[in-house]
């Protein structure tokens, strides 16, 4: 069965510092990746998606993600990290082959903490 | 224009109570998804509408639960009888259409808060 791993719970970086927030899925096929955002009390906002082409997708916010087939990876990434960057972070995959299934699944969420 | 909405956005009942939630998707997307969010379960597929298709239903988790959307556009999730373990925020999302694809860009409503005491 597919599924999503963000293996960080809680990062904390400071702010102007770089940050990479790590997922990996199981999938046999191209998948189709995405990345949400949720701030708190807020409902999820897409960041960014990819579906193929190139492997480098640029998103809203700043934010970069980059597409690894033999790492089975879909790492999240901004250069320079913003106060209001604090939120929880989602990673998911379209379920069924070539997300044909329709819905998605995702990681258990990163939640990013931001030091003045 | 309007995104996904739902109401209530907080809703309190006590166990044992029926309790229905509302979303109305963004207009003219074909397809609506229900997800559950609770802690320690992260986001939880329930139920997925796509245009006039049966709905595929194998994300809920009991038969306690269920849902429908008329007219190809507000839908109502159902819980009857709910306990304490139905405690979470209910997501909402829509997307153009389902399946794979660009297409498939899912928008998500702020969701419900249900507690069940």
């Amino acid at each position: 069965a597919q599924s999503v791993t963000q293996p960080d719970i809680h990062i904390t970086v400071s702010e102007g510092a770089s940050l990479e927030l790590r997922c990996n899925y199981s999938y046999g096929a191209t998948p189709y990746l995405f990345w949400y955002v949720q701030s708190p009390g807020q409902g999820l906002q897409l960041l960014l998606k990819y579906f193929s082409g190139d492997t480098l997708v640029q998103g809203i916010k700043g934010f970069e993600a980059e597409f690894k087939r033999s790492q089975s990876s879909f790492n999240l990434r901004k250069p320079s990290v913003h106060w209001s960057d604090a939120a929880e972070y989602f990673c998911a995959v379209g379920a069924g082959y070539g997300g044909s299934q329709g819905n998605l699944i995702f990681g258990k969420g990163t939640k990013l903490s931001v030091k003045p | 224009g309007a995104g996904v909405s739902q109401s209530p956005s907080n809703k309190v009942t006590e166990k044992g109570k029926d309790v229905e939630l509302r979303c109305d998707p963004i207009s003219g997307h074909t397809a609506l998804y229900w997800y559950r969010q609770s802690l320690g379960q992260g986001l939880e597929f329930l139920i997925y509408f796509q245009g006039n298709s049966a709905p595929d239903k194998s994300g809920l988790p009991s038969d306690r639960f269920s849902a429908e959307r008329t007219g190809g556009s507000v839908s109502t999730l159902t819980i009857q009888r709910t306990q304490q373990e139905d405690s979470a925020v209910y997501l909402c999302a829509s997307s153009v259409r389902g399946g794979g694809g660009a297409h498939n860009e899912q928008f998500f409503g702020p969701g419900t808060r249900l507690t069940v005491l």
